[in-house]
Formats: structure tokens, sequence, C-alpha cells
């Protein structure tokens, strides 16, 4: 059964970093690129970027450098995505979602996780 | 970066009733060599992550009711969904996937009059 499968609920404070996982099973998690997508509280959907979890490479829009990574354990099927820094305005929902297309980078997004809540307050 | 504007932000729709949205992006998402327009739909729930609807601008995710199409080629689109079931309540978002980085519409939320 395709299904991503992510970490749970955070809180942190201004300034820390936090690191959440996606854990992918139903399928080849090599060969599909993964996007993490974020949704602040009642707002629409942002891309942070992608992981190739096949070669490791990741391209993130510029106003998410320095600031994100993200990386994979291909033994695990999972990748993680991390960021530092933190304010209040990235209290959001963090999805991981797969690319539908295999190989390519650019596509639409089936399946995606359930989402975990970070919530930034001091 | 490609911006997406949807329209209306929200609108309320009778049961059985035709529901319309449209989405506008701010340059052409039609990639010429093979005539396909990179763009999709998405319907979220409360509580859920978004799930895809329509991608190529027209072709229906399988499993999705034919209720749902979508139309449109270039710069303009729409979402139709064709007799609203009370299933249908979401807020539905297109995407273009044409150029990186991909963006998404602000979003459309779909209520019962």
């Amino acid at each position: 059964q395709l299904q991503l499968v992510q970490s749970g609920a955070e809180v942190k404070k201004p300034g820390a970093s936090v690191k959440v996982s996606c854990k992918a099973s139903g399928y080849s998690f090599t060969g599909y690129h993964m996007y993490w997508v974020r949704q602040a509280p009642g707002q629409g959907l942002e891309c942070m970027g992608w992981i190739n979890p096949n070669s490791g490479a990741t391209k993130h829009p510029q106003r998410f450098q320095g600031r994100v990574t993200m990386t994979r354990d291909t033994s695990m099927s999972t990748v993680y995505m991390e960021l530092s820094n933190l304010t209040s305005d990235d209290t959001a929902i963090y999805f991981c979602a797969r690319v539908k297309r295999a190989v390519n980078p650019d596509g639409w997004f089936d399946p995606w996780g359930q989402g975990t809540l970070v919530t930034v307050s001091s | 970066d490609i911006v997406m504007t949807q329209s209306p932000d929200s609108l309320a729709v009778s049961l059985g009733e035709r529901a319309t949205i449209d989405c506008k992006s701010s340059q052409s998402v039609l990639y010429t060599s093979n005539k396909k327009n990179y763009l999709a739909w998405y319907q979220q729930k409360p509580g859920q992550p978004p799930k895809v609807l329509i991608y190529w601008a027209s072709t229906r995710e399988s499993g999705v009711p034919d209720r749902f199409s979508g139309s449109g080629s270039g710069t303009d689109f729409t979402l139709t969904i064709s007799s609203l079931q009370a299933e249908d309540v979401a807020v539905y978002y297109c995407q273009q996937y044409y150029s990186s980085p991909l963006t998404f519409g602000g979003g459309t939320k779909v209520e019962i009059k």
C-alpha cells in the first residue's frame, strides 16, 4: 500500500531547529522525487523544495536558502526536512508529498503524508 | 516564479448545482513540444492533506468521480463540479508544475448554500 507516514507534532522556541521525517512504503523509494509543502494555519500551500532520494540532490526556493536541509536514508526509505532559525512565521503543518511521475522532479503530488504540525512559540 | 491566482476565494452552491472555480497563471504553463498543460487540481478537506483530482489540466485521477472536470489551456483554467454533492465541501487548489518552484493558487472554499 502506497503510504507516507510522518513524525509527530513538534513545539519549538524561536531560533531553534526542527527535523521532520517522512517514511515511505509501497513503492520504489529511490524512483520518485519527494517534496516538502507547508501550510500555515488557515492559509494556502507553499512548496519548500524537493529531494531526489536516489542521488540525494536537493533544490529549494531562494526564500528558504540557508535555512532548510533535506536529507534521506535509503536503508529506512525515509526523507527528512530540517528547518533552522525558526520564527513564529514557520508555524505550519508540514507535508511530504511524492511526485507522481517517476524520475521527474516536476509533477503533481500523490500521495501525501498526513502532515506534521510545527508550532513555534516562546 | 509563476503566480497562480484563483477566483473566487469562496462560493456557496446548492446541492446538485454546478460549481466553477477559475485559476489563472502569470505565464503560460503549456509546453508546446508535447502540447500538455502542466496544471493540476487538488481537493483538501479539513484535517486532511490535499488529494489530487486532475492533472495535465483535464485528466481525471483514477477513482475521482466524473462530476469533476478540468478545462483550459495556456494561462486560464477551470475546475467544474457538475452536480455538487455534500462530500464535495472542501478547499480546492490549482498547482502548476511547468517550472520550479512549483506553485499553488490561494485556494477556493466550496460550501453548500
